[in-house]
């Protein structure tokens, strides 16, 4: 039971560009999402999160949305980096529960020079 | 390096061996997790342990998998009696336990069973 969800399993973007990451979830639970970054032979790095009474939150190159009545979220990288090429993950925790974090398989990003 | 330390970073092992993965929060973390990654998948929640005990394991197969997280020393995963089901990246986290604090991972243990 796919409870996060990353429908694309991969994006290629050009540099200079914006790319935008998408991300569903079925647990109206769920108060808090993060993304993680990851590159081969590497463990997972937190880039930005956002939590359920917010609906946008932004940190340099990276801004994530969240639409609630939707359940969905999105990361937005402006402008992309060739150094931005990696494996993103979006997150999930419950509400009232510990830090147990339910990922989505991820998103292959590419950044072509 | 004051990051999660994981080792070792490859372990092969045979059909019906144990493997035994070690993982040093960072510094000032007290609870650590256990992720499980198999290929073109994402992250699957395993353990949460904190000092002495553990919290939550409703992610571990409930045969040949343990973990612990001791007074003194690294927390610990434990696989007896191997299968090639079992190969994947095994990767640790570590929080201090504040609300909503991101938990930080290490680079993964790689196992792989022939």
């Amino acid at each position: 039971d796919q409870q996060v969800k990353q429908n694309s399993p991969s994006l290629s973007v050009q540099e200079g560009r914006i790319s935008i990451l998408n991300c569903d979830y079925t647990n109206s639970m769920f108060d808090y999402f993060l993304w993680y970054k990851k590159y081969p032979a590497e463990g997972p790095t937190f880039l930005i999160s956002i939590s359920s009474i917010k609906d946008k939150n932004e940190d340099g190159r990276f801004t994530v949305f969240l639409n609630k009545s939707a359940k969905h979220l999105s990361l937005h990288i402006v402008p992309s980096q060739p150094g931005d090429s990696a494996v993103y993950f979006c997150a999930a925790v419950l509400q009232g529960g510990s830090e147990k974090l339910v990922f989505g398989k991820g998103t292959k990003l590419t950044v072509n020079p | 390096n004051a990051g999660v330390m994981q080792n070792p970073r490859h372990l092969v092992r045979r059909r019906g061996q144990e493997a035994r993965l070690r993982c040093s929060p960072m510094k000032g973390h007290s609870h650590v997790y256990w992720y499980r990654q198999l290929p073109e998948e994402g992250l699957k929640f395993m353990v949460y342990l904190q000092k002495e005990n553990i919290i939550d394991e409703s992610g571990m197969p409930k045969e040949r998998f343990s973990a612990e997280f001791p007074k003194e020393g690294p927390s610990i995963l434990r696989i007896q009696q191997v299968v090639r089901g079992d190969s994947a990246a095994y990767f640790c986290a570590s929080s201090p336990g504040t609300t909503y604090s991101p938990l930080h991972f290490g680079n993964g243990t790689r196992l792989t069973v022939t």
